[in-house]
């Protein structure tokens, strides 16, 4: 039974890109979770998909924008990526409701 | 604004002793909290929760406990094990559909 799965791993972008990261989550499991972890810090809630559409949403610009497909995998994309953008970024799934969420590795983006 | 806090960076323990990790927490409408483990290059994964209405919770060499008077909550890992040295974070949630608010971990070193 897989797990939460992200991709790619590994992100090196310049300022002023566009980047797409993508999470399949784990079996059974319909609601997605997005968070952006900076070096030393906890995890930030960016925002939480749920049958296609985004049910709540932390405090990040609309550069930050996703999107939930029908077999709920999940896009987090970013515009106009400035050098702060430069973390971890954390998929978690869970059932609508319940707790746990389960997180994939992540993939550690760097801005250049 | 912080509402959910690990104060302590590092905790170093020698095997076999009790490590205790301390949470503290601002917003008393926090209704579920939850401990989380992470190595590095891995995503957190998930250890022990507690709801607001127990104090304990245990799960074999793991216990939490919520003293919700003192907005203070923390886990016991008895005994301690080498495998046991990672990142630990504790998050809170106003209920089991909400985002996890997550502190900025404490990062547990077992001395053989």
């Amino acid at each position: 039974d897989a797990g939460v799965t992200q991709s790619p791993t590994h992100l090196i972008k310049t300022r002023g890109q566009q980047v797409t990261l993508r999470c399949s989550p784990k079996s059974g499991h319909d609601t997605v979770s997005w968070y952006q972890q900076a070096l030393g810090q906890g995890p930030q809630f960016i925002f939480q998909y749920y049958e296609e559409e985004e049910r709540q949403r932390g405090n990040f610009p609309d550069r930050f924008s996703g999107h939930q497909f029908p077999n709920y995998s999940s896009e987090l994309n970013v515009n106009a990526l400035l050098l702060g953008d430069s973390a971890l970024y954390l998929c978690a799934s869970s059932l609508l409701g319940f707790q746990p969420q389960h997180f994939g590795d992540g993939t550690r983006l760097s801005i250049l | 604004d912080q509402q959910v806090k690990q104060n302590s960076p590092s905790l170093s323990v020698q095997e076999g002793r009790i490590s205790i990790l301390n949470c503290d927490y601002t917003n008393s409408m926090f209704d579920y909290f939850l401990w989380y483990k992470k190595y590095p290059a891995e995503g957190p994964t998930f250890l022990i929760s507690i709801s607001s209405i127990k104090d304990k919770n245990e799960d074999g060499r793991f216990t939490v406990f919520l003293n919700k008077s003192a907005k203070h909550l923390s886990l016991h890992i008895v005994p301690s094990q080498p495998g046991d040295s990672a990142v630990y974070f504790c998050a809170a949630s106003l209920d089991s559909n909400y985002q996890l608010i997550w502190g900025a971990g404490t990062k547990l070193i077992i001395k053989p």
